[in-house]
């Protein structure tokens, strides 16, 4: 019964591979988020989606591809693996972009 | 360009006596922010936020105050508790945009 669920939990992989990133909300949000939270612990968002339509993309290498097939489920595809893609992701969701967002467990990635 | 300042990486506080944590900001614009809580090797939950129309936010133990002129916030938890051991993240955003995360401060409940 977990609100936002994430998988993997651990990713590690070589340079130059392509991973994708699931999550999905049973929260019944409208929004989901992508962040990165590098080795400097800073948290940082990505990617926004309402309702299955990108609403907020900072500036992030277009190697990284969100996808959204539903409102429950906000993936990110990650296409050619660098080793400073190295973090932790989170996704988030919320109702309404002003509201308080919920966040899964986290994405340990590794690129060696 | 941070934002969303926390200057203190780690803050050591007594168990049952108060801790406050406090968070700086330059962006004017900010008109709601948030303080969240992360455990190790789980995502941050938020824990409470203000409105820039309070100075004050109050929840149980938790108590938020916000001064728009210092453009300063903290976060003050009394008593502390072994559970309150965690990393806290300031963050701020404006009307409809993104969250602004501070770097967060390790908060350490000693026995």
């Amino acid at each position: 019964d977990t609100a936002v669920s994430q998988t993997p939990k651990y990713l590690v992989t070589q340079m130059g591979n392509d991973k994708s990133i699931k999550c999905e909300q049973n929260l019944g949000h409208d929004t989901m988020y992508w962040y990165k939270q590098d080795s400097k612990k800073f948290l940082k968002i990505m990617f926004s989606y309402n309702n299955k339509e990108l609403i907020i993309n900072e500036t992030v290498p277009n190697r990284f591809s969100p996808k959204s097939p539903d409102k429950a489920h906000l993936n990110l595809h990650i296409n050619s693996l660098e080793l400073g893609d190295s973090a932790v992701y989170f996704c988030a969701s919320s109702q309404g972009a002003r509201e308080t967002q919920y966040f899964g467990p986290g994405t340990r990635l590794l690129v060696l | 360009d941070q934002q969303v300042k926390q200057n203190s990486p780690s803050l050591s506080v007594q168990e049952g006596r108060i801790s406050i944590l406090n968070c700086d900001y330059t962006n004017s614009m900010f008109d709601y922010f948030l303080w969240y809580k992360k455990y190790p090797a789980e995502g941050p939950t938020f824990l409470i936020s203000i409105s820039s129309i309070k100075d004050k936010n109050e929840d149980g133990r938790f108590t938020v105050f916000l001064n728009k002129s210092a453009k300063h916030l903290s976060l003050h938890i009394v008593p502390s508790q072994p559970g309150d051991s965690a990393v806290y993240f300031c963050a701020a955003k404006e009307w409809d945009d993104k969250i602004i995360f501070g770097k967060g401060t390790r908060l350490h409940i000693l026995p």
